[in-house]
Formats: structure tokens, sequence, C-alpha cells
């Protein structure tokens, strides 16, 4: 069965630098998210992203948060100046449309932020 | 604002028992969905069961059924024959219907599901 990829599993950084997750979605899907979850709280959503461009961002995606989706296949999250408070799971997800309303999780990524 | 709520932060059970997770949540929209999302130790989330929130009868999937209250704004989960594979921390979540592109998750704390043999 299809999956969402996420590498790495694990990211460890310096405070101030910047990483980038990456997210394989589902081949066929065109609808692709970012979330978190910091340790103890809810999963949040971060953003939303269609057509190459941004649908739809929550207030924790600031100017340090961008998204890309390089080369059709990959959809990755950069994080510059990361801070201590940006340690979390973070979630990929794709869908096939938003008819359907189902969205296929990654694993995750957990960063943390030394 | 939605917001979703789980009391129980940890549950275990017997292997074979039923055992049911409690969501409350709290919308001012008419046409919503709801899930139930399933997370194993160390994998990634997989839905177990959607809800619309247009259709009275509660969904069901296999052992998996959910009691959809929508006055009550209530969605609870049902496993019945719960196998030690059910052990996984289990997230109630909210997305609106939506005409534009608001199709966002909003998750529940979770719920700590331990299948005991």
């Amino acid at each position: 069965e299809p999956e969402v990829t996420q590498t790495p599993s694990h990211q460890v950084t310096q405070m101030g630098q910047e990483v980038i997750l990456r997210c394989v979605p589902i081949s066929n899907h065109l609808y692709f998210y970012w979330y978190r979850q910091i340790l103890g709280q809810k999963v949040e959503f971060l953003v939303s992203f269609y057509n190459n461009e941004i649908s739809e961002k929550s207030e924790i995606f600031d100017d340090r948060f961008s998204v890309e989706r390089p080369d059709g296949s990959n959809f990755t999250l950069k994080i510059r100046s990361t801070k201590l408070e940006d340690s979390a799971m973070y979630f990929c997800a794709s869908s096939e449309n938003r008819a359907k309303n189902i969205q296929y999780f990654g694993a995750g990524t957990r960063l943390s932020v030394l | 604002a939605q917001t979703v709520t789980q009391s129980q932060p940890e549950m275990s059970v017997q292997e074979a028992e039923t055992v049911t997770l409690s969501c409350t949540y709290d919308t001012s929209e008419s046409n919503y969905y709801l899930f139930w999302y399933k997370q194993p130790p160390s994998r990634q989330m997989i839905l177990v069961i959607r809800q619309e929130a247009y259709k009275q009868q509660n969904a069901t999937e296999n052992r998996f059924s959910v009691n959809f209250q929508k006055a009550a704004k209530s969605f609870s989960l049902k496993i019945s024959d719960s196998q030690l594979g059910d052990t996984a921390m289990y997230f109630c979540a909210f997305m609106k219907q939506s005409m534009n592109r608001d199709d966002k998750i909003i998750f529940g704390k979770g719920t700590r599901l331990h299948i005991l043999p």
C-alpha cells in the first residue's frame, strides 16, 4: 500500500541553524500538508500546499518557515534560524483530492534543536 | 474556532474486551467531518474511521464503530473484541467541510490505549 515517507526520522541541530525536513507524498496526491506536535501537546496544523503554492498557513508558520515541492515528488519543509521551541515531531500528509477529505500521514521527523 | 477534546489521556483494557474512547468537539459549523486516527508506536498515523456530519448513521469499520451525537457534539470510538495490535495512540480529529481551501485537520490531544494480554 502506498505510504507517505519522511526523512530523516530524527534530526538534531544547533539553535540558529537551518534544517530541511523531507517528505515523499503518495504519488498521485495533489494536496500536501505539514503538521507538528510538541511533546505532550496536540498535533497542530502548519501549512497546506496545492498547485505549487501555499493554500493556508497557521500563525506558527512564520517567515522562518518555507515549503517547496522542488521536483514533483519531494515536498520539503525548511526552517531557518531554528529556535529551541521548534523542537517537535513534524508530520507530513498528503491527500488525493479535497472531495475525499482523507489525509495520509507519514511517520514523522523528530526535530531536536539544541 | 474549532476545538477537539479527549478527556482520557490513557486507558488499558484486556484483550478481547470492548473499549470506548471519548471525544467532544466545539464548532459553529454545520457541515464538517470527524475522524479517528490511530498511531502505533513509532509508526505513522492511519485513518481508522470517518464520519460526515450530515449523515445520521454512525460509521462502522469492522471492529471499530462510532457513536456520533451531533447535538451533544460528541464522537466516541468503540473498539470491539480488542486485539494486541490495537495498542496505539488514538486521535480524534475535525475538519470543516469547506468550498475554499480550508481543509486543515484539528486534532485532540490523543488517548494512549494499551491492550493487555
